[in-house]
């Protein structure tokens, strides 16, 4: 059974922190790997990652993708109280997606 | 353009009713998903349209939950005797096409409450 596994499942920081957020992942016909941020309820896009050791940026957030040892990582830098959500990781295979349960990202001012 | 929109935003029914959700995927996505999210897990995997047809249903629990996309837009989850297991949030994907390159954008979701 396809799994993923998210940790910490919870973390609470102060503005201007820098947090790094882990995803491991067991996907059969593994094709991406997907991070979300969701704070009410819609899951908000945030990286599909297919290539390892390629980091993909998108403003104070950055992920890499490390396909032998079946890990991701998702950083912000300078965090912002308007960081504070659910941060959601997903293996892919043909187009099924498997979930972890999330980090809950607390910023605090 | 428009995203993903989901109606309702909230239901709240009784046991043993009928419910439908409906979704409205971004205009000219092929393919459309459901997953179901249930209090602090993530979402998981119900059923999955390219077109009109039904390419993998089995994600969906038991034979009380079906969903249709007749034209090849618009689904409509429905779900017939409902539990109080099956409250939830109920969201729906679309993507441009099938495939493991295409990102799934997310609708906001239906909050499903069985009393």
């Amino acid at each position: 059974e396809d799994k993923v596994v998210q940790s910490p499942l919870s973390l609470v920081v102060h503005e201007g922190d820098t947090v790094t957020l882990n995803c491991s992942y067991e996907v059969t016909n593994f094709r991406s790997l997907l991070w979300y941020k969701q704070e009410k309820k819609a899951p908000t896009f945030l990286f599909m990652l297919t290539s390892s050791g390629i980091e993909k940026k998108s403003g104070r957030l950055s992920s890499i993708l490390d396909k032998k040892e079946l890990f991701s990582i998702l950083n912000i830098t300078a965090t912002q109280t308007g960081d504070s959500a659910v941060y959601l990781c997903a293996g892919g295979s043909n187009y099924k997606l498997t979930f972890g349960k999330g980090t809950l990202l607390t910023v605090n001012p | 353009g428009a995203g993903v929109s989901q109606t309702p935003s909230n239901k709240v029914t009784e046991k043993g009713k009928y419910v439908e959700l409906r979704c409205d995927p971004i205009s000219g996505h092929t393919a459309l998903y459901w997953y179901r999210q249930s209090l602090g897990q993530g979402p998981e995997f119900l059923i999955y349209f390219q077109g009109t047809g039904a390419a993998d249903d089995s994600g969906l629990p038991n034979d009380r939950f079906f969903a249709v996309r007749p034209e090849g837009s618009v689904s409509t989850l429905k779900i017939q005797r409902t539990e109080r297991g099956d409250s939830a949030v109920y969201l729906c994907a679309s993507s441009l096409r099938q495939g493991a390159g295409e990102t799934q954008y997310f609708g906001p979701g239906t909050r499903l409450l069985v009393l």
